[in-house]
């Protein structure tokens, strides 16, 4: 069973807000939602993580519900340059009885000018 | 500060040989993780650590072995390398939460190719 789900790909324009919605509907009640970001390539890169309601930083903004069934990222005034694959990560508990790292799909953002 | 660093960069295997893919950090993580990204496709966990002498095994293990005999290190071993394993393999790491709240630094990649 697939622990996220995310749109496959997206497209914007430069200038404009780009929300990416990602569903985790069996998140457990001590997992964080984590989002990375990955350019053709490289390794994917760390962008935000959050447990609930709201988390900001430089570079997007992290939207939790309270049911926190879903999360939404939010990059402000794309550009260019922010034309990568983003992928949204819940744990999964191991047999170490630590969390483990899952990577979904992924969601495939297009910035055009 | 090196962060995570992978040899080689590049390899080219033909069906049947052995090879190690090596990994190492420098952060003092106590988690680490290798991934296979195929083309167009998204990352696959093939074996996780929490620690020296701790590895469990992830969404795609069968053809791979992983050790962890110190913090630094976690090298990825193919036992008979097949043109199915042809892909760019990440190694990863971070520190290790009671939670699912790592952060996790991802070396440069090898790109393997079998023939």
């Amino acid at each position: 069973l697939a622990k996220t789900t995310q749109p496959i790909s997206m497209d914007s324009y430069e200038g404009q807000e780009v929300n990416i919605t990602c569903s985790h509907n069996n998140i457990a009640t001590n997992d964080y939602i984590t989002w990375y970001q990955q350019f053709p390539s490289q390794g994917p890169r760390f962008i935000i993580q959050g447990y609930k309601t709201k988390v900001t930083n430089e570079v997007a903004s992290l939207f939790i519900p309270a049911d926190r069934k879903s999360s939404t990222l939010s990059l402000p005034r794309v550009s260019l340059s922010d034309t990568a694959v983003y992928y949204c990560l819940v744990g999964d508990m191991g047999n170490t009885g630590f969390q483990k790292l899952v990577f979904g799909t992924g969601t495939r953002l297009l910035v055009s000018p | 500060n090196a962060g995570v660093t992978q040899t080689p960069k590049f390899q080219v295997l033909k069906t049947g040989q052995s090879m190690t893919l090596q990994c190492a950090q420098d952060m003092n993580h106590e988690y680490m993780s290798w991934y296979r990204q195929d083309p167009g496709m998204g990352l696959r966990l093939i074996h996780y650590s929490v620690g020296a002498g701790i590895t469990d095994q992830g969404e795609v293990p069968n053809g791979y072995n992983v050790s962890r005999s110190t913090t630094e290190d976690f090298p990825l071993r193919l036992l008979s390398a097949a043109p199915s394993q042809t892909s760019v393999y990440f190694c990863a790491s971070s520190y290790l939460r009671a939670s699912s709240s790592y952060e996790q630094y991802f070396g440069p990649g090898t790109r393997l190719t079998v023939t």
